[in-house]
């Protein structure tokens, strides 16, 4: 069954530094999403992504926050300037059609000290 | 609006037995209803999934009951088993305001054996 990779599964940065997040979708997949999941609560949806550009961000996907999809296969997420309370699970999702059976990755884990 | 509440927030079952979870919503325009699984360590993965012109929607051991009227629906695991034992989550989506999800805050299940 096709999966969604998502790479590294768990990154330490400090403070201050940018992290890029990176996440191969499903090849047929045309929709693209990041999500995130503090520990023990809830998933909180920051971006989703069509046809080259951002089609919805939520209050969570500030300034520090950016997508991109530098080829074919990669979508990524950088945070430029992390801050303790990004730390997280970072979670990619791709689907077929925009809002429907999302195939989710197994998530980074991002731990900023 | 936005919200989707879930409850309980934890379950404990026997082996055998069925396992109901419930949300509730209050944005009417919702118009897609999935439920997730997640083991830990690992991205939620789409279960079973309704929308509102249906009442019932069953797929193996796993049912949704949507009660529009009350904006409420359900998921029931029949003859669950410890290998069910996850976080499950309710979402919801609006197709006509974007494609990200609304996510419940989550029930973790144990079946116990």
């Amino acid at each position: 069954e096709p999966e969604v990779t998502q790479t590294p599964s768990h990154q330490v940065t400090q403070m201050g530094q940018e992290v890029i997040l990176r996440c191969v979708p499903i090849s047929n997949h045309l929709y693209f999403y990041w999500y995130r999941q503090i520990l023990g609560q809830k998933v909180e949806f920051l971006v989703s992504f069509y046809n080259n550009e951002i089609s919805e961000k939520s209050e969570i996907f500030d300034d520090q926050f950016s997508v991109e999809r530098p080829d074919g296969s990669n979508f990524t997420l950088k945070i430029r300037s992390t801050k303790l309370e990004d730390s997280a699970m970072y979670f990619c999702a791709s689907s077929v059609a925009g809002g429907e059976r999302y195939t989710f990755g197994s998530g980074t884990r991002l731990t900023v000290v | 609006q936005q919200q989707v509440k879930q409850s309980p927030q934890s379950l404990i079952v026997q082996k055998g037995g069925i396992s109901i979870i419930n949300c509730a919503y209050e944005n009417t325009a919702f118009d897609y209803f999935p439920w997730y699984q997640q083991f830990p360590g690992k991205g939620p993965a789409l279960l079973i999934a309704i929308r509102p012109d249906v009442s019932e929607k069953k797929e193996g051991r796993f049912t949704i009951s949507f009660n529009k009227s009350a904006k409420q629906f359900s998921l029931h695991i029949m003859d669950s088993q410890p290998g069910d034992s996850a976080t499950y989550f309710c979402a919801a989506n609006d197709h006509n305001y974007g494609q990200n999800f609304v996510f419940g805050p989550g029930t973790r299940l144990s079946v116990l054996p």
